[in-house]
């Protein structure tokens, strides 16, 4: 099966930089996901990586080390409404999408 | 404007009744998924369909079941057998070689 582990909260100031981890077990391996989740609403697709290296979009960048079975999330320059739930999610060649168990992140001002 | 409809928004049903679920998409995409959200927790997967006629069990699937007789359509049955059936439910849905899965808002049902 899949298992995937984050820290349950972080809480960084604004303005700075924080970096929400994740390690995964899965057979298959296709790619990680993450995906934002402010209280009472849906998920929403930040990042994606299939291969080694860094992603950059904006302020978020996602990395990912295949041989690690592991990946971060980094955000930059933090804003307040950056804070909500963070999940990272890893996709098998069935297709099978399993999420973790989130990273709760608070920005303090 | 293309997206995952879920529906209705809230739910409210009497413990022991069947209660079905639904998810919609015009995304034209080929699999589709339900997930369980309970408070402060992360999503588990129920089921999940690659394809039309076709669907799979995911790590919490018992008390459920689902259906895909058309793309478009993923319903999600919620039964009695389904011990603690209150919580937040996700549909979402994903193209082929799309990195992306793209949500619904949500259904929110309480058993009573």
């Amino acid at each position: 099966g899949q298992s995937l582990e984050q820290p349950s909260e972080v809480t960084a100031v604004e303005g700075a930089i924080v970096q929400i981890n994740c390690t995964y077990q899965t057979s298959g391996f296709y790619g990680l996901s993450w995906y934002q989740q402010h209280d009472g609403g849906a998920p929403t697709f930040l990042s994606y990586n299939a291969l080694d290296g860094l992603e950059e979009t904006g302020r978020f960048s996602s990395f990912l080390s295949r041989s690690d079975s592991y990946g971060y999330l980094l955000l930059q320059e933090l804003q307040m409404k950056d804070s909500a739930s963070y999940f990272c999610a890893v996709r098998d060649q069935s297709q099978k999408v399993t999420f973790g168990t989130g990273t709760k992140l608070q920005v303090i001002p | 404007d293309g997206g995952i409809t879920q529906s209705p928004k809230y739910l409210f049903r009497k413990e022991g009744q069947n209660v079905t679920l639904s998810c919609e998409q015009n995304l034209n995409h080929d699999a589709m998924y339900w997930y369980r959200q309970d408070p402060g927790q992360g999503l588990r997967l129920i089921y999940y369909s690659q394809i039309v006629n076709d669907f799979q069990k995911g790590d919490i699937a018992e008390g459920y079941s689902v259906s895909r007789e058309k793309k478009e359509s993923f319903p999600l049955t919620v039964t009695s057998a389904q011990k603690n059936p209150t919580a937040f439910y996700l549909c979402a849905s994903t193209g082929q070689g799309n990195t992306e899965a793209f949500f619904g808002q949500g259904t929110r049902l309480t058993v009573v």
